[in-house]
């Protein structure tokens, strides 16, 4: 079975911290990890989608970076703002499907 | 720009009645994905389709059914309704197999 876990469950931070949440996956027949935002009432929307080891993507805030061979992913936001508070959740391509974390929860105070 | 659409949002079936969820793909994506959410649990995979064909198949009970027709829209059928069936059903597009997937906005099934 494979095992997607998330790391913190949950996280609150203030307005203007940074802060790193974890995705960590096996390495064995690693495909590309895919992280996804995901805002109450509304449906999961992609963020970044990483194939190699060493990858490291930005946009605007939000970054994350990638380790194929240890099975670990980052996602960093810098500078967090009340807006992105949401549900982050990575998910592992496996043969046609997308097995997904338990997501971390971000709220993020003004 | 068009999106993954579904429906019907809301749905309230009573137990042992049967349900079909719909999941229109953005245009010119052959893959769909089906997902289920209980309530405060992970999204689950419950099974997907390329090119009008079963591609991968996850923890989709035998009550439940799906297909792709021709226009690569998809329709999940859920027959003799549990109360353990509420949950939020997501369907996902892709272009590809192996390329990014889009969200609908899901169906909510309630089971009385």
């Amino acid at each position: 079975i494979l095992n997607v876990e998330q790391s913190p469950q949950s996280l609150h931070v203030q307005e203007g911290d940074s802060t790193n949440f974890t995705c960590s996956f096996p390495s064995s027949n690693f495909y590309a990890l895919h992280w996804y935002r995901w805002e109450t009432a509304k449906s999961p929307e992609a963020l970044f989608v990483m194939t190699l080891n060493g990858d490291e993507k930005k946009k605007g805030r939000i970054s994350a970076t990638l380790n194929t061979k240890e099975g670990y992913s980052y996602l960093y936001i810098k500078g967090s703002q009340p807006e992105d508070s949401a549900t982050y959740l990575c998910a592992l391509r496996y043969g046609n499907k997308l097995v997904f974390g338990a997501g971390t929860i971000l709220r993020v105070k003004s | 720009a068009a999106g993954v659409i579904q429906s019907p949002r809301h749905l309230i079936k009573e137990k042992r009645e049967t349900a079909t969820l719909k999941c229109y793909p953005i245009p010119r994506h052959d893959t769909v994905y089906w997902y289920q959410q209980g309530p405060g649990q992970d999204p689950q995979f419950l099974i997907s389709f390329y090119e009008k064909m079963q591609s991968d198949k996850g923890s989709i009970p035998d009550r439940f059914s799906a297909q792709q027709f021709s226009d690569y829209h998809s329709e999940l059928n859920m027959s003799s309704l549990e109360l353990g069936d509420s949950a939020l059903y997501f369907c996902a597009s892709s272009p590809n197999p192996q390329g990014e997937a889009f969200f609908g906005q899901g169906t909510r099934l309630t089971v009385v």
